[in-house]
């Protein structure tokens, strides 16, 4: 199957400052991403979808200049954490489908962001 | 509006004893359903999917699930659990473009 790399894979980084979040598609094209927070415990909520060469579409209530995601290639999407508080601290996944394939989509590793 | 409800939070099944999760969904139209599953501090790995061909999908590991549309449920089952099946479970429906996750369900297999 297709495989999508999430990098880095655990991150902490101090109040205030950025942290970028790397999710490559590693053997296929990705047209769209999508990343997901998942708080401990709880369902992957749907933050934006990602559409290489365009503007990230975000879901309400997801602040985006808190959250930046670019999708520069067809093999790469970052999501940056601007300012990152404590509360940001999180599990995020990307996802990415396949073109032509659109019923596939294939999840990365997952990255833990601790802000201290 | 669509959504998703997995009912158990938690299931607990002996080693070698069947597995049945159960995920029930609510859609205006003929839904794409997905079980995906989790380890600790990993991604999620598609188990199966149904996409209105077969009604009985088989998956990867021995699971598979079943559309029933008068029951409105993709319950997801396994005839014989093994330890290395102990995860988080995830029913998922909607087009990839927006998949609507259930709340998961984890699954713990005991000796």
């Amino acid at each position: 199957g297709a495989v999508v790399s999430q990098h880095p894979s655990r991150v902490i980084c101090k109040s205030g400052t950025s942290v970028k979040i790397e999710c490559r598609s590693l053997d296929f094209q990705a047209t769209t991403m999508f990343w997901y927070r998942q708080f401990p415990k709880q369902s992957l909520m749907l933050m934006a979808t990602s559409n290489e060469g365009s503007k990230a579409t975000y879901e309400q209530g997801v602040e985006k200049d808190k959250f930046l995601i670019n999708h520069a290639s067809l093999t790469l999407s970052t999501l940056t954490v601007t300012s990152a508080h404590p509360e940001d601290s999180s599990f995020y996944i990307c996802s990415a489908r396949v073109i032509g394939r659109n019923t596939e989509a294939f999840f990365g590793q997952g990255t833990r962001l601790t802000v201290v | 509006a669509q959504s998703v409800t997995q009912l158990d939070s938690h299931v607990s099944v002996s080693e070698g004893t069947p597995v049945l999760l159960r995920c029930n969904y609510s859609s205006s139209y003929s839904p794409s359903l997905f079980w995906y599953v989790q380890h600790p501090n990993k991604g999620l790995q598609l188990l199966l999917k149904y996409t209105s061909a077969a009604t009985l999908v088989k998956g990867i590991n021995g699971f598979e699930a079943e559309f029933k549309k008068s029951e409105t449920s993709f319950h997801l089952t396994k005839p014989s659990a093994h330890m290395s099946d102990a995860a988080e479970y995830f029913c998922a429906g909607g087009a990839t473009n927006k998949l609507i996750f259930g709340t998961g369900t984890l699954l713990a297999v005991q000796p």
